[in-house]
């Protein structure tokens, strides 16, 4: 069982430059998320999706955007990279419910 | 909006005692579900308990049980026997059954739990 795969473990970033954080489920969940974590801190809510074709922003969206064409994947992308986006990444899914959140194994990202 | 409450940002806990790690949320709906998560340093966020409000049984897996009172808003995560494997970030979390929020959960910020040997 995949559960929630994240992609890549480890990226380094150039100010200014882009990249696509990958996630994908393979329980049919509708639910997804994308969170980042600031050291010693709580999750953030980045955006999420109850669908496949529907997101919406979460607490903290700006230089971010999502895409959700399928149920299995929600990619994360970070458009002109900033110091303030060094973090780490974490994707969830849930089911209905109580259903808990499925956690990837995060990615952590610096911003140079 | 709901919010969710960690009073305590660091606990210490020797081994093989009991620890209880406080968490208080504050919402106007009556059905809901709660959580606790661990996240030990590996930084995977483990689910370790959950709780659905409409239960008045508080819930218990293995050495980790909950203190649920509805009333007051808490919902406070009990570890007996504390191993040193326990030592990790703990977060509490809600959402509402009707997913209020589009189904998102609402965090605390975190207890850091220690274990001494």
């Amino acid at each position: 069982n995949a559960g929630v795969t994240q992609t890549p473990k480890f990226r380094i970033l150039k100010i200014g430059q882009s990249m696509t954080l990958q996630c994908a489920q393979d329980m049919n969940h509708n639910y997804m998320y994308w969170y980042r974590q600031d050291p010693g801190m709580g999750l953030k809510l980045i955006y999420y999706s109850v669908g496949a074709g529907i997101t919406d922003k979460g607490e903290v969206p700006n230089g971010y955007n999502v895409s959700r064409s399928t149920t299995e994947d929600f990619p994360l992308r970070l458009e002109l990279a900033a110091p303030s986006q060094t973090s780490v990444y974490f994707c969830a899914s849930r089911g209905t419910g109580a259903s808990p959140l499925h956690f990837g194994n995060g990615t952590r990202l610096t911003v140079t | 909006a709901q919010t969710v409450t960690q009073s305590q940002p660091e606990m210490s806990v020797q081994e093989a005692e009991t620890v209880t790690l406080s968490c208080t949320y504050d919402t106007s709906e009556s059905d809901y579900y709660l959580f606790w998560y661990k996240q030990p340093p590996s930084r995977q966020m483990i689910l370790v308990i959950r709780q659905e409000a409409y239960k008045q049984q508080n819930a218990t897996e293995n050495r980790f049980s909950v203190n649920f009172q509805k009333a007051a808003k808490s919902f406070s995560l009990k570890i007996s026997d504390s191993q040193l494997g326990d030592a990790a970030m703990y977060f509490c979390a809600y959402i509402s059954r009707e997913g209020g929020s589009q189904g998102n959960l609402i965090f605390g910020k975190g207890t850091k739990l220690s274990v001494k040997p």
